[in-house]
């Protein structure tokens, strides 16, 4: 089975702009979450998805946001970009809600400058 | 809140050495703790969950409730473990993960 996929690998922006990432899960996997990366805060939640519904967030502001489509991969999206959002995006797949263990992907390198 | 804490950001062993990464937790619930590893220029990969009670690459954690503590042992460490440490802790109500910051383990020849 193919991993997770991430797209794309790397992305540079400026502030104030607005960037979507994209995962693709697991095959079969329908819980989908996505964390931040950096070397300052580590790795952090942001939010998880199951049945195209919204089932966790963590602690980041609404410029943070994502979906789910019917066929579990999954989009987030950051507006307003701020130098503080540069960090690696990291989707991870489970097979369920509530399942483990995860499965990571490659992650999204965000730059903005 | 839960908390997972790694108290060591850089551990060195040599090889044959013993090694032990350190986590500590904080749950109200029964908690579900893992042990993930990222080697260099590849994706986080889970290498131990408590509830399996499996060794992986001759690594081995307990789970000890008393002391709210999750530590990673391996007898004799390799060249090939030296990569970053995630200790995790997962929530009973979906699969979010928190993590701990990370141990990164060098293990010199």
């Amino acid at each position: 089975k193919a991993g997770v996929t991430q797209t794309p690998r790397y992305l540079i922006k400026t502030r104030g702009q607005q960037v979507t990432l994209s995962c693709s899960p697991i095959s079969g996997h329908r819980s989908v979450s996505w964390y931040q990366q950096t070397p300052g805060q580590g790795l952090q939640f942001l939010f998880e998805y199951f049945s195209e519904t919204q089932r966790n967030k963590g602690n980041f502001p609404g410029r943070f946001s994502g979906r789910q489509f019917s066929n579990s991969r999954s989009e987030m999206n950051v507006s307003t970009l701020e130098l503080g959002d540069s960090a690696l995006y990291l989707c991870a797949s489970s097979l369920d809600w509530g399942y483990q263990p995860q499965h990571f992907g490659d992650g999204t390198r965000l730059s903005i400058l | 809140a839960q908390r997972v804490t790694q108290p060591e950001k850089l551990l060195s062993v040599f090889k044959g050495a013993p090694v032990e990464l350190k986590c500590n937790y904080s749950y109200s619930g029964s908690p579900e703790l893992f042990w993930y590893v990222q080697y260099s220029r590849q994706r986080l990969q889970l290498l131990l969950r408590h509830i399996s009670r499996e060794s992986i690459k001759g690594f081995t954690a307990d789970l000890n409730k008393g002391e709210t503590s999750f530590h990673l042992k391996k007898p004799f460490a390799q060249e090939e473990d030296s990569a970053m440490y995630y200790c995790a802790l997962a929530q009973t109500s979906g699969s979010r993960l928190t993590f701990g910051e990370g141990t990164q383990l060098t293990v010199n020849p």
